[in-house]
């Protein structure tokens, strides 16, 4: 059964330039998260995607866009980037009306803006 | 008031003793509770979910679940030193958007 992946595992930007992550889901699973984690930090929220729709959002500027396909699964896109921006990006996958609502997260996308 | 709270750390505890991992949250309608566990450098890992007041055991875990003083708590028994890594406890309501902590570093002394 294959787990969250995600693509590409590390990637460097120059400031100004735009980025695109992509995340497949597991298997069974329907909704998307995307978080990012700065170092030594909890991950935080920046957007969720059920039935190709954002459903909610986090506290990120309009920087930040996503998408989702009919298979369920996401992309990420990261506009004019700052050195900020830096973090390592996850992708989470749940699948609504399990009682166990825990995500499971793909292996992050390393992002380093010079 | 931060929405989930834990202590930083570091927590370290010697191989074999019981390490304690706390967090408070504010939201009251809260209802999901979990607990990760990450490594450095990786993505967090879910090691234990609770819903109910009282205690869930799963092998060497125990999550505590306390809501009338919004409080969950994770104890690892017999620790191992592969049991160091940074903890994350996330809380979720009705929106099934995770609130995270910032994670507590545990370190196992051997």
């Amino acid at each position: 059964d294959a787990g969250v992946t995600q693509s590409p595992t590390h990637l460097i930007k120059t400031r100004g330039q735009q980025v695109t992550l992509r995340c497949s889901p597991k298997s069974g699973h329907d909704t998307v998260s995307w978080y990012q984690q700065a170092l030594g930090q909890g991950p935080q929220f920046i957007f969720q995607y059920y039935e190709e729709e954002e459903r909610q959002r986090g506290n990120f500027p309009d920087r930040f866009s996503g998408h989702q396909f009919p298979n369920y699964s996401s992309e990420l896109n990261v506009n004019a980037l700052l050195l900020g921006d830096s973090a390592l990006y996850l992708c989470a996958s749940s699948r609504p009306g399990q009682a166990d609502y825990g995500y499971t997260f793909g292996s992050g996308t390393r992002l380093t803006v010079v | 008031q931060k929405e989930v709270e834990q202590n930083s750390g570091p927590l370290s505890v010697p191989e074999g003793a019981i390490a304690s991992l706390n967090c408070t949250y504010s939201d009251r309608g809260s209802q999901s509770f979990f607990w990760y566990r990450q490594y450095s450098g990786k993505s967090p890992e879910l090691i234990m979910s609770i819903y109910s007041n009282g205690d869930k055991e799963d092998g060497r875990f125990t999550a505590q679940l306390n809501k009338a003083s919004q409080y969950v708590s994770l104890l690892i028994r017999d620790s191992q030193p592969s049991d160091s890594a940074t903890y994350l406890c996330a809380v979720s309501g009705n929106n099934r958007k995770l609130i995270w902590g910032l994670g507590t570093s545990l370190a196992v002394n051997p």
